[in-house]
């Protein structure tokens, strides 16, 4: 597989649960980031890893969002206690070159809290 | 902090012909990127075009080319020759060296394309 995967495609939850989105990025991207997209809006940024570089965490919405990236590749949000509010598609893309903004999306993982 | 906006929120154009999605962002930066990504409804974000801040000359990209009017910051994305695929949501996208490389989107905008 030449792109950026996730897993799963769609999960449905109950309010309350915990949730892990998957996403394997392109082999050899150092950056990796996570975006939330609610419904008809725009994106927003969650999280951003590069390299062996401490994560840049600012834009998680609450305690409730964490998210890994185990050995430089896979990385994995958890949504802990989720809330109705966290219903949106969630879009993984990774980037060989984070300075020129060209990032390769995944197709997200889209999350419905009942 | 910066700022993007898409004033329209769905557009129309009919096969064959051409269309502006409009974009303005708000910065106190002079270098920085400005993107325009696609979403077609499988949901995959695509980066359909990139311009640089420093660069005078508007990018293109087949079909695909800006209007970049820095003083005004503005950056339009003309669709020439329209064609049933170009159907999907389209983001404008803001990025500067010192925004720890997030990139900031606009809303979107919807473009259906009519055969």
């Amino acid at each position: 597989g030449a792109g950026v995967s996730q897993s799963p495609s769609n999960k449905v939850t109950e309010k309350g649960k915990d949730v892990e989105l998957r996403c394997d990025p392109i082999s050899g991207h150092t950056a990796l980031y996570w975006y939330r997209q609610s419904l008809g809006q725009g994106l927003e940024f969650l999280i951003y890893f590069q390299g062996n570089s401490a994560p840049d965490k600012s834009g998680l919405p609450s305690d409730r969002f964490s998210a890994e990236r185990t050995g430089g590749s896979v990385s994995t949000l958890t949504i802990q206690r989720t809330q109705q509010e966290d219903s949106a598609v969630y879009l993984c893309a990774s980037s060989l070159d984070p300075a020129g903004g060209r990032r390769f999306f995944g197709p997200g993982t889209r999350l419905t809290v009942l | 902090a910066q700022t993007v906006t898409q004033s329209q929120p769905e557009m129309s154009v009919q096969e064959a012909e051409t269309v502006t999605l409009s974009c303005t962002y708000d910065t106190s930066e002079s270098d920085y990127y400005l993107f325009w990504y696609k979403q077609p409804p499988s949901r995959q974000m695509i980066l359909v075009i990139r311009q640089e801040a420093y660069k005078q000359q508007n990018a293109t990209e087949n079909r695909f080319s800006v209007n970049f009017q820095k003083a005004a910051k503005s950056f339009s994305l003309k669709i020439s020759d329209s064609q049933l695929g170009d159907a999907a949501m389209y983001f404008c996208a803001y990025r500067d060296n010192n925004a720890g490389n997030m990139l900031t989107f606009g809303g979107g905008t919807r473009l259906m394309v009519k055969p």
